[in-house]
């Protein structure tokens, strides 16, 4: 299953709401995962199962979707959100977007 | 904390071979089902290879034939057998615990392994 994310890039101001989203292939269930990615760090996960945040994960996180379009949407972005941002699916062997990089202005 | 700890990597001919570890700490490797995800320089991840609980295991297509994951349960530890090399192969290979319970998510990672193959 191919994962197309959009935008690939962008750039908004702290406090605003930021929606990145992801388009599928292939119709996904619900194994649809959505991690934050830090210069020299390994990959996050922020939430599991299209819409469930995982624990320790600031609630300004969410996740949502059917079939084949989901979306990551930060509800007021903090200057620690700087980051790439990947969709993965596990529906099948599991794949990845391209990424979504998060800049504050 | 859950912790996964990579080691093995390093520079490598084409054509060569290399075997990547990676110790589990609080958790039991063979109850899991455990991955190795690699990203290139400036790329993506890209998933390469699972063994799942029972033990089957499967493949990227990019890496199928060339490389073998396996698992030592006394050393609670994951292995992946890089053997015939190619310059692509280069990346940060990372293992990764994932969760059948939260949507088949990856959920610990290592810091990862640096593997570069190069004339």
């Amino acid at each position: 299953i191919q994962l197309t994310q959009s935008p690939s890039s962008l750039s908004a101001s702290v406090g605003d709401r930021v929606t990145i989203t992801c388009r599928a292939s292939e119709r996904v269930t619900k194994n649809l995962n959505w991690y934050q990615q830090k210069p020299g760090e390994a990959p996050k996960l922020l939430i599991y199962g299209i819409f469930s945040l995982q624990g320790g994960v600031p609630s300004r996180f969410s996740g949502g979707g059917y079939g084949t379009d989901f979306t990551l949407t930060i509800s007021s972005l903090q200057p620690e959100d700087s980051a790439i941002y990947y969709c993965q699916q596990s529906e099948k062997a599991p794949s990845f977007g391209g990424g979504t990089k998060v800049e504050i202005e | 904390e859950v912790q996964l700890v990579e080691s093995g990597g390093g520079l490598i001919q084409p054509g060569g071979s290399l075997r990547l570890s990676c110790a589990a700490l609080r958790f039991a490797v063979s109850d899991n089902y455990m991955n190795w995800v690699r990203q290139a320089p400036g790329k993506g991840p890209e998933w390469v290879s699972v063994i799942y609980s029972g033990g089957s295991t499967f493949y990227a297509d990019s890496v199928k034939g060339r490389f073998t994951i396996s698992r030592d349960i006394s050393r609670n530890t994951l292995y992946l057998q890089m053997n015939n090399l190619e310059v692509d192969d280069t990346a940060v290979y990372y293992c990764a615990r994932r969760l059948v319970a939260a949507a088949e998510a990856m959920d610990v990672w290592g810091k990862g392994t640096t593997v570069i193959v190069s004339s």
